[in-house]
């Protein structure tokens, strides 16, 4: 069993759709959780950032994380073209060293 | 500013040839990473150093080193090149342990032939 389990997708939604990303986990130690965007042939850019469990939002993004059934998610509110990209989630236990999910690929058709 | 500098952007090899993937940062981080992303594998983790003279291994170390003799550099060095490490190479620093975020490079595409 993976260490962290994503839907590679692709998602492929219009644009205005409500996005949900996944990810879950098997590691009860993380405590750090984020969520990056990698667009096609770029490096990975953190999106959010969550410690421990709980929501966070910020514009049209929302992270939540449920530590007692080891559940993160991603929800795009107003989804754009411009949020067409590979969305990947990674958590640490430590702070430092990130274990990745294996991205998914979100398509926003105009 | 620059960030997080990698070079080059992209190279072939042949198998048995060797080189060194360069990577700089201009934040005075003292955290830094390198890894390897292959298609519908995610990011996994090759090497990593917490400051300079000091480093240690990652998930998938085998085939690779590192050295970090300043702050500002981390070069990754393939010795003996395998088709396996056909992959995109991506550097990463962070300012401290528990920072919010890693800044990371362009990537290096690497292909070995």
């Amino acid at each position: 069993q993976k260490e962290v389990e994503q839907d590679p997708g692709p998602l492929s939604v219009p644009e205005g759709a409500i996005v949900s990303l996944n990810c879950t986990y098997s590691n009860s130690a993380f405590q750090y959780f984020m969520w990056y965007r990698q667009y096609s042939r770029k490096g990975p850019e953190l999106l959010m950032y969550t410690y421990s469990s709980g929501n966070k939002e910020d514009g049209r993004f929302t992270a939540q994380v449920d530590k007692s059934s080891k559940y993160i998610s991603l929800f795009i509110r107003d989804s754009q073209p411009s949020d067409s990209a590979t969305y990947l989630c990674a958590m640490t236990s430590s702070g430092d060293k990130l274990t990745f999910g294996t991205g998914t690929r979100l398509a926003v058709r105009p | 500013n620059a960030g997080v500098t990698q070079t080059p952007k992209f190279r072939i090899l042949k198998i048995g040839q060797s080189m060194t993937l360069q990577c700089a940062q201009d934040m005075n981080h003292n955290y830094m990473y390198w890894y390897r992303q292959d298609p519908g594998m995610g990011l996994k983790l090759i090497y990593y150093s917490v400051g300079a003279g000091i480093t240690d291994k990652g998930e998938v170390p085998n085939g690779y080193n590192v050295s970090r003799s300043t702050t500002e550099d981390f070069p990754l060095r393939l010795e003996l090149a395998a088709p396996s490490q056909t992959s995109v190479y991506f550097c990463a620093s962070q300012p401290t342990s528990g920072a919010e975020t890693q800044y990371f490079g362009p990537g290096t595409r690497l292909l070995v032939l």
